[in-house]
């Protein structure tokens, strides 16, 4: 299985400061044929089901706000917000869905100052 | 508006069986591949098993296969998670989740709010 690692674990963040969560795969994530990468974040409000926020690498999800982007190439990758805002709160999960199973990372719990 | 609704979830005894469901409602069915994706208590989110939209092709992840058979009933916008076989490991809220494309992409725009299984004796 394609193991994904996120780091930090936490992230206490003052309302208006950026943030930055990362995420690295064991395995490229990159499919040649296509062009695309395969790798997705999901981000779990307190009480609430997880929810997609950005898709194949850099597309945000329908109604996520344009302070978050998705970067990154292979096996690494990058969550920012630009400006972090209270409703931002909740663990926040890298996925894989390159390759059977589909994997999450253990999450990043952000929380406000 | 889209929904899905998870049910079924109860406590049950190691070696034992359940069946847990997902009634769709707010889009067409049978034109998306569905997924099960379980969360074991303060746990990450785990992918089980996906479903395309005919039913013709089903995934597993290897802890479940043999044990767990998903379903759908498209003329019932119902999904099904059989799962046999119970070990204490499988105790978590099990979520579907509806997937963005016809057959299994992982791709999970719209998730349940889940049903808890709880493997205990």
């Amino acid at each position: 299985d394609i193991v994904m690692t996120q780091t930090p674990r936490s992230l206490p963040v003052t309302p208006g400061e950026p943030a930055s969560i990362s995420c690295r795969s064991s395995q490229s994530l990159f499919n040649s044929y296509d062009g695309h990468t395969y790798f997705d974040w999901y981000l779990q409000k307190p009480g609430q089901s997880p929810q997609l926020l950005i898709y194949t690498l850099s597309y945000r999800a329908s109604g996520v706000p344009d302070r978050f982007s998705g970067s990154g190439s292979g096996t690494d990758f990058t969550l920012k917000i630009s400006r972090v805002e209270a409703e931002d709160v909740g663990v926040y999960y890298c996925m894989q869905r390159i390759a059977f199973p589909y994997t999450f990372g253990q999450g990043t719990k952000l929380e406000i100052k | 508006e889209v929904q899905l609704l998870e049910s079924g979830g109860a406590f049950i005894q190691p070696g034992g069986s359940l069946r847990v469901s997902c009634v769709v409602s707010g889009f067409t069915f049978s034109s998306y591949a569905m997924s099960w994706v379980r969360q074991a208590p303060g746990k990450g989110p785990e992918w089980v098993s996906g479903i395309s939209g005919s039913g013709e092709n089903t995934y597993y992840r290897d802890s479940v296969k043999g044990r767990f058979t998903i379903s759908r009933d498209n003329s019932k916008n119902t999904l099904y998670l059989q799962m046999n076989r119970l070990r204490a490991e499988d105790t978590a809220v099990y979520h579907c989740a509806k997937d963005k494309y016809y057959d299994s992409s992982g791709l999970f725009d719209i998730w349940g709010q889940g049903t808890m299984v709880t493997v205990s004796s």
